[in-house]
């Protein structure tokens, strides 16, 4: 199984303040990497595939990046709807996998 | 708008059998995607569970195969889990979903939790 690893766990952050989440993969998955919001009791939201591509209806704000190993989620100005966990999911071979997810949280 | 909804049983208990139905709307489940089954134990990450594909072709996660089986039914355009042999360890919201050809999931049905417990 491909294991995917997130940091941080956590963070602390102000609206307005740009978020960096890094997710890292066991081995190369190219670019088979996606990434989801979970606000507390609802279910997870998409917000970008294949590592950059911005699922429709998603703001600007959110972008990825990366590729191989390596991948990033980055919010640029945190607004108040943002807080949520976050969870990297790859999508390179079965059993597909999750990362153990980041809460971002409200300095 | 495709949307997705759950339905079962909330309290199962150990050794018996968990059955999940997922109803579709707006999307007919035989014209394409597969569909799948994610779950969330309380305060945990997700678990891919498997998929099935609209010609009735299946995959599951090797940790659960040997108890899981997902069907559609094509008449109602929904589709099942059935986990056998639960253990405590069983106990999580479970979320149904579209996947799309490259493996992403959208969307999700709201999920719903089940409690395996005697």
């Amino acid at each position: 199984d491909i294991q995917m690893t997130q940091s941080p766990s956590s963070l602390s952050a102000s609206v307005g303040d740009r978020v960096t989440i890094t997710c890292r993969a066991s081995q190369s998955i190219s670019t088979y990497l996606n990434w989801y919001q979970q606000k507390p009791g609802k279910a997870p939201k998409l917000l970008i595939y294949t590592a950059s591509s911005l699922q429709s209806g998603v703001p600007s704000r959110f972008s990825g990046s990366g590729s191989g190993t390596d991948f990033t989620l980055t919010i640029s100005g945190l607004q108040p709807e943002d807080f949520a966990t976050y969870y990297c999911q790859q999508s390179y071979s079965t059993p597909l996998t999750f990362g153990g997810g980041t809460k971002v949280e409200i300095k | 708008q495709v949307q997705l909804q759950e339905s079962g049983p909330g309290l199962v208990k150990p050794s018996e059998t968990l059955s999940l139905t997922c109803a579709v709307s707006g999307y007919s489940i035989s014209s394409g995607y597969y569909w799948g089954w994610i779950r969330q134990p309380p305060g945990k990450g997700l678990e891919w569970i498997g998929r099935i594909y609209h010609s009735g072709n299946t995959y599951y996660n090797p940790s659960l195969k040997s108890r899981v089986t997902i069907s559609l039914d094509m008449s109602k355009n929904q589709f099942s889990l059935r986990l056998s042999s639960v253990t405590a360890a069983d106990t999580a919201v479970y979320y149904c979903t579209r996947g799309h050809t490259l493996n992403w999931f959208d969307p999700w049905g709201q999920g719903t939790l089940v409690t395996v417990s005697s």
